[in-house]
């Protein structure tokens, strides 16, 4: 199975902050990769997906980048509606696979 | 787009079975894979299977492969996830997701349900 490294697994950050979280996957996954927001008590909310594209409707604040085995996702100016967890996925092999997740706390 | 209506809470006994369905609307259900993910309480998500409606074809991570069924009617747009031999560990929110078609390569899950709750408790 390829395993998906996030860093770091919680973070602290304020209105306005340029953020970057880290995935890292055990083996090349060229851009098969995927990221999520969740938010308490809801289902994940697909952001970017093959490592760069913008899901339709999210803002543009959020974007990604990345191949092979290391990627990041990036929010430009935080949001209060963006504290949240953020996953990945990759989907070069099954079993499909997430990061262990990374909270966005306000600080 | 396709929106996703899953079925209700579920308490069930350690060895016991359960049976939770997803049911699309307002889009073409033929056009989309269907994924199961797991999320323990407090938790990450763990992924349990997908299923191509349109062909009735499965496949599943292998660590559920003995306990878990996917199926899909394609006459009322709905999808089953059946897990047996449950234990304690099966706790979790379960959720589906659809992947359309059109980028079923990067399995983006972009439409999901609400998820269902299954509790296992003696």
């Amino acid at each position: 199975d390829i395993q998906m490294t996030q860093s770091p697994s919680s973070l602290s950050a304020s209105v306005g902050d340029r953020v970057t979280i880290t995935c890292r996957a055990s083996q090349t996954i060229s851009n098969h990769l995927n990221w999520y927001q969740q938010k308490p008590g809801k289902a994940p909310k697909l952001l970017i997906y093959a490592a760069v594209s913008l899901q339709s409707g999210v803002p543009s604040r959020f974007s990604g980048s990345g191949s092979g085995t290391d990627f990041t996702l990036t929010i430009s100016s935080l949001q209060p509606a963006d504290f949240a967890t953020y996953y990945c996925q990759q989907s070069y092999n099954t079993p499909i696979t997430f990061g262990q997740g990374t909270r966005l706390e306000i600080k | 787009q396709v929106q996703l209506v899953q079925s209700g809470a579920e308490v069930k006994k350690p060895g016991s079975s359960v049976k939770v369905s997803c049911s699309a609307s307002g889009g073409t259900f033929s056009s989309y894979t269907i994924s199961w993910v797991r999320q323990a309480p407090g938790q990450g998500l763990e992924w349990l299977g997908r299923i191509i409606p349109v062909l009735g074809i499965a496949n599943y991570a292998q660590r559920f492969q003995a306990r878990v069924t996917l199926a899909a009617d394609k006459s009322t747009g709905t999808a089953y996830m059946d897990l047996t031999s449950l234990t304690f560990e099966d706790t979790a929110t379960y959720y589906c997701a659809a992947v359309p078609a059109a980028t079923d390569y990067f399995h983006t899950m972009d439409v999901w349900g609400p998820g269902t709750t299954v509790t296992v408790s003696s």
